[in-house]
């Protein structure tokens, strides 16, 4: 089983739709947890951090659920530009422990 | 602008052959970082440093090595051991070990040919 698992996609949906990943991690001793965006061939950038409280970034919504190891992100009103793939990030405590889903595909259509 | 600076972008090299990819930071960051990234899988570590002249083997350092002789600098050599050296190969920084926050280089993208 892999560490970190998702949803490989693709997920099509037209612009002004909310959409929602999930993603599940094996390790019950994670502490923090990450949405980072990846352009195609291009370089990983972190989307944001997710706390235990959740928390929200403009249209973005990240969510954990520690009892059943998994977080979530939810993007509402989707625009063009969110196309993009989205990678899951769990560490357990320093950053050479960080651990990577392979992503999650998004294509946002007019 | 600060920022990583990875080359080449572009890489071919025949089986048999030791290539050197090059990863140049000036965020002034102490810990550095590679991955390799294949298709329908998560990044991987190889290789990371938390400080100069000390580095630490990732999850898949068989047929890799690396230096840190300076703190701008971590270049990552991929031997004629690395059995699949086919892959894009991402370079990262942080300024501290445990905050989650990594700075990507832009990737270099190595094919054997």
């Amino acid at each position: 089983r892999k560490e970190v698992e998702q949803d490989p996609g693709p997920f099509n949906v037209p612009e002004g739709a909310t959409v929602a990943f999930n993603c599940t991690y094996s390790n019950s001793a994670s502490q923090s947890f990450f949405w980072y965006r990846q352009d195609c061939r291009k370089e990983p950038k972190l989307l944001m951090s997710v706390y235990s409280s959740g928390n929200e970034d403009g249209r973005f919504t990240a969510q954990l659920n520690r009892a059943s190891q998994y977080i979530s992100l939810l993007i509402r009103d989707s625009k063009l530009s969110d196309s993009a793939t989205y990678l899951c990030v769990v560490n357990s405590y320093n950053n050479n422990d960080m651990r990577f889903g392979a992503g999650t595909r998004l294509t946002v259509k007019p | 602008d600060g920022g990583i600076t990875q080359s080449p972008k572009y890489l071919f090299r025949k089986e048999g052959q030791n290539v050197t990819l090059s990863c140049e930071q000036n965020l002034n960051h102490d810990a550095m970082y590679w991955y390799r990234q294949d298709p329908g899988q998560g990044l991987r570590l190889i290789y990371y440093s938390q400080i100069v002249n000390d580095f630490q083997k990732g999850d898949i350092a068989e047929g890799y090595s690396v230096s840190r002789e300076k703190k701008e600098s971590f270049p990552l050599t991929v031997t004629s051991a690395q059995k699949n050296p086919t892959a894009f190969y991402l370079c990262a920084s942080s300024s501290q070990t445990n905050t989650g926050e990594l700075f990507f280089g832009e990737g270099s993208r190595l094919t054997v040919l």
